[in-house]
């Protein structure tokens, strides 16, 4: 069984680019979500997948979104970035509706923007 | 506006002694009190969750005390161990999606030998 895997593992970007972070969920499991963890805080609900489709947003800006393939992958990303979407940015799957309540968490894509 | 407040930023204790982290939060319609645990250079890992309908939860050295009318809980680690020293954080959520946790902003514990 495989975890949860993210890549790339450490980017630096400049102010007003874009960027695309990419997630393999655990194996089996349908529902991907993305967490921005700042520096010393703990970790922000961005939004979640679930069957490819978005269910539920935290309070980030639509310059942020994502994608869930049929294979339960997904894609984070960022448009028009400022320096302070400089973070940790962790992306966790789970089972679901059906969960018992247990996120899985991959190591992160540590994004720093100049 | 912070929904769950964690404290302390940071403790220190000796192996074998017994770091208490605090949490409160502010939503009555939490119903989902998890704890994770975080390494450098990880992920948060789930360590121990407890729901309402219980005012305490055992899983090995760590315990969650829960008081739902102080709208508090906290988690207990019993002998702790070098190895324990990582960041603690707590977090919450409402029945319709545990996924969408709101999280604590984190305690540093430091176990020395």
């Amino acid at each position: 069984e495989t975890g949860v895997t993210q890549s790339p593992t450490h980017l630096i970007k400049t102010r007003g680019q874009q960027v695309t972070l990419r997630c393999s969920s655990q194996s089996g499991h349908n529902t991907v979500s993305w967490y921005q963890q700042a520096l010393g805080q703990g970790p922000q609900f961005i939004f979640q997948y679930y069957r490819e489709e978005e269910n539920g947003r935290g309070n980030f800006p639509p310059r942020f979104s994502g994608l869930q393939f049929p294979n339960y992958s997904s894609e984070l990303n960022v448009n028009a970035l400022e320096l302070d979407d400089s973070a940790l940015y962790l992306c966790a799957s789970s089972l679901g509706f059906a969960n018992t309540g247990e996120l899985f968490f991959g190591e992160g894509s540590r994004l720093t923007v100049l | 506006q912070q929904q769950v407040k964690q404290s302390p930023q940071s403790l220190i204790v000796q192996k074998g002694g017994i770091p208490i982290i605090n949490c409160a939060y502010e939503n009555t319609a939490f119903d989902y009190f998890p704890w994770y645990q975080q390494f450098p250079g990880k992920g948060p890992a789930l360590l121990i969750a407890i729901r309402p309908d219980v005012s305490e939860k055992k899983e090995g050295r760590f315990t969650i005390s829960f008081n739902k009318s102080a709208k508090q809980f906290s988690l207990h680690i019993m002998d702790s161990q070098p190895g324990d020293s990582a960041t603690y954080f707590c977090a919450a959520s409402k029945g319709d999606n545990t996924d969408k946790l709101i999280f604590g902003t984190g305690t540093r514990l430091q176990v020395f030998p």
